[in-house]
């Protein structure tokens, strides 16, 4: 098993510019969250999915979109990329909860010049 | 509602021992313990709930105070690959997908 698997691990945008961070699991868990990672703030939640097709809205959202066609895929999408998204994004999976055991990918690390 | 940890960083001797908190200003229904090392994912650790045991394996264990709102997580006998970053996360009710994580504990453990 791969795990979870986030691409790409490095990416440098342009304000304005937008693009989608991938994220896969083949563990079969239902749940999948999206994080991000900024120094002194802890991780923070940015949108959510309790299976497929279901996705809700988690600490920090706007300027994110998510979709779940699949239980294997939960990528995001950056609309208008600003220099305030500038950050280390985690993908999380979890079988029997959102919050319980949840395995995360590697990170993409995002720079917005 | 960001859960407040202490130390922000400890170094240790190998072989010491060390303890985080994780302090909440709200009733807590759960703790969470992940380890990030340096520029690596987050692992989780152990999960206390309220009312329930304290957990532990080998030489890393966890406590859960609900009426102190704090959670402590204890390291014995320190072994180099300890060395990270612990974060705690908290719940304040059961299934609510509104966790929050702390900033972080950075333990350093030197030979």
């Amino acid at each position: 098993n791969a795990g979870v698997t986030q691409t790409p691990k490095f990416q440098v945008l342009k304000t304005g510019q937008s693009m989608t961070l991938q994220c896969a699991q083949d563990m079969n868990h239902e749940y999948m969250s999206w994080y991000r990672q900024d120094p002194g703030m802890g991780l923070r939640l940015i949108h959510y999915s309790v299976g497929a097709g279901i996705t809700d809205q988690g600490e920090v959202p706007n300027g994110y979109n998510v979709s779940r066609s699949t239980t294997e895929d939960f990528p995001l999408r950056l609309l208008s990329a600003a220099p305030s998204q500038t950050s280390v994004y985690f993908c999380a999976s979890s079988r029997d909860g959102l919050y319980n055991e949840q395995f995360f990918g590697p990170g993409t690390r995002l720079t917005v010049l | 509602q960001q859960p407040v940890q202490s130390p922000q960083a400890v170094i240790l001797r190998e072989g010491e021992d060390a303890v985080i908190n994780c302090s909440s200003s709200k009733a807590l229904y759960s703790v969470h313990w992940y380890r990030q090392k340096h520029g690596e994912a987050p692992v989780f650790l152990m999960i206390l709930l309220k009312g329930g045991e304290q957990k532990g394996h080998e030489k890393i264990s966890a406590s859960f105070n609900e009426k102190k709102q704090q959670s402590s997580l204890y390291l014995t006998a320190s072994q180099l690959s300890y060395s990270g970053t612990y974060f705690c996360g908290t719940e304040k009710e059961y299934n609510n997908n509104d966790m929050r994580f702390g900033a972080g504990t950075r333990l350093t453990v030197k030979p």
